[in-house]
This record gives structure tokens, C-alpha cells and sequence, in this order.
């Protein structure tokens, strides 16, 4: 089965910019979505196929996808955006939905 | 506005059964793509099954194939999730989220704890 990777924990200080991973064979040829989960909440959808952001999403949250790797980009990270986020693709070969394990973003 | 409003959590035996249900409003959930996506307790997020709009397409994850069975009925505007043959891994919280396959899961419900103990 598709394996996406990404690392436990992320660390940035404020108004720094952070870079959360997730790794898998060939995942530039899928689209990738990223969800962010606040503690106790249910997760959000912020970037989808591989770059674009849903309404209401800031231009803050960007999203890029080449080779082995996907990656979600805060810039000027914030206290708020300490939450866990994950990655996520549709792997056409099992017909499964697959999630990365999830990154806890912590802002120092 | 979108909402999923999930319901029939709670605790049951290992080998017992539980039936989830998800109300949807805000939207004709027979134009979607609908999921139940699982968090056991402290870790991440698993999907569990995705059902198509015209209840043609079905797939489940290995972990949950041939224990559950997803289901909808678009005329109530409902998702269900029969589960059965439970297990202490199953213990999460289950969401119901709209959209799946190709299609964006992008409305979730606040989720429905199931803890299967003894």
C-alpha cells in the first residue's frame, strides 16, 4: 500500500517561516491536499491539489508538489498556527484514501 | 451553510456491533463523494471508507473490509457506517466528511467517540 511520510514535529519561532514534509514515491504525479487539526477540533481542509488554498485560507499557507516530496510552507507563522497538520492522497492503485501520520507544528 | 452532524457513539463490547449516522444539511449529499475518516485516541487520521453519490462506488480500508459497511440515503440526506465485529482498535473518534476518491474532503463533522472495552 502508498506510504506517505511526514515528520513527527515541526519547530519555528514567530515570524519565522516553516516547511512541514510529506514524502512518498512518485507523489508528484498525485495530488496532494494538506488539513490543519486544532486541538479538540475537527481537521480543515487548507491547501488542495498539490498549491491551491480554500476560501478563506491565508496566502500565508502555500503548498508545492515535485519528485518524492510535498511540502506545506507557513510563512510569518503565528502563535495560532500551532496545531497538527497532515497530508493526504487518493492512491489510485489500492483505491484508498491515504494520510501522512501527521506533523505537530510548534511555535518556540 | 454546510453542516455534518454525526451520532451513535459510544462504548461497546469487543465483537459488538454499532451502527454511526451522519446528518448532513447545507447541501445534497447525493452530489457527493462522502467518507468516514477515524482518530484513535492520541494519533492520526485514518480513513475508513468512501461511498459515491449514486452509492455505485464503494471502498474500504484493509483494516475495516468485510466488518463494515457504508451506506446513504440521499432522500433523508444521511450517511451510515454499520460496524460490526468490533475491536479494541477500533476505539476513535469517527468523522464524517464530505467528499473522497478524487473529490476534496472539505466539510467534516465534530466526530462521534466509539470505545470498544470490556
Amino acid at each position: 500500500s502508498y506510504v506517505l511520510t511526514q515528520p513527527p514535529s515541526v519547530s519555528v519561532a514567530p515570524g519565522q517561516t516553516a516547511r512541514i514534509t510529506c514524502g512518498g514515491d512518485s507523489i508528484g504525479s498525485k495530488s496532494v491536499h494538506w488539513y490543519q487539526q486544532k486541538p479538540g477540533q475537527a481537521p480543515v481542509l487548507v491547501v488542495s491539489d498539490d498549491s491551491d488554498r480554500p476560501s478563506g485560507v491565508p496566502e500565508r499557507l502555500s503548498g508545492s508538489n515535485s519528485g518524492n516530496t510535498a511540502t506545506l510552507t507557513i510563512s510569518r507563522v503565528a502563535a495560532g498556527d500551532e496545531a497538527d497538520y497532515y497530508c493526504q492522497v487518493w492512491d489510485s492503485t489500492s483505491d484508498q484514501v491515504v494520510f501522512g501520520g501527521g506533523s505537530k507544528l510548534t511555535v518556540l | 451553510q454546510v453542516q455534518l452532524v454525526e451520532s451513535g457513539g459510544g462504548l461497546v463490547k469487543p465483537g459488538g456491533s454499532l451502527r454511526l449516522s451522519c446528518a448532513a444539511s447545507g447541501f445534497s449529499l447525493s452530489g457527493y463523494f462522502m467518507s468516514w475518516i477515524r482518530q484513535a485516541p492520541g494519533k492520526g487520521l485514518e480513513w475508513v471508507s468512501y461511498i459515491s453519490g449514486g452509492r455505485n462506488i464503494i471502498s474500504y480500508a484493509a483494516s475495516v473490509k468485510g466488518r463494515f459497511t457504508i451506506s446513504r440515503d440521499n432522500r433523508q440526506n444521511s450517511l451510515f457506517l454499520q460496524m460490526s465485529s468490533l475491536r479494541a482498535e477500533d476505539t476513535a473518534v469517527y468523522f464524517c466528511v464530505r467528499g473522497g476518491k478524487l473529490e476534496l474532503m472539505d466539510a467534516w463533522g465534530h466526530g462521534t467517540l466509539v470505545t470498544v472495552s470490556s
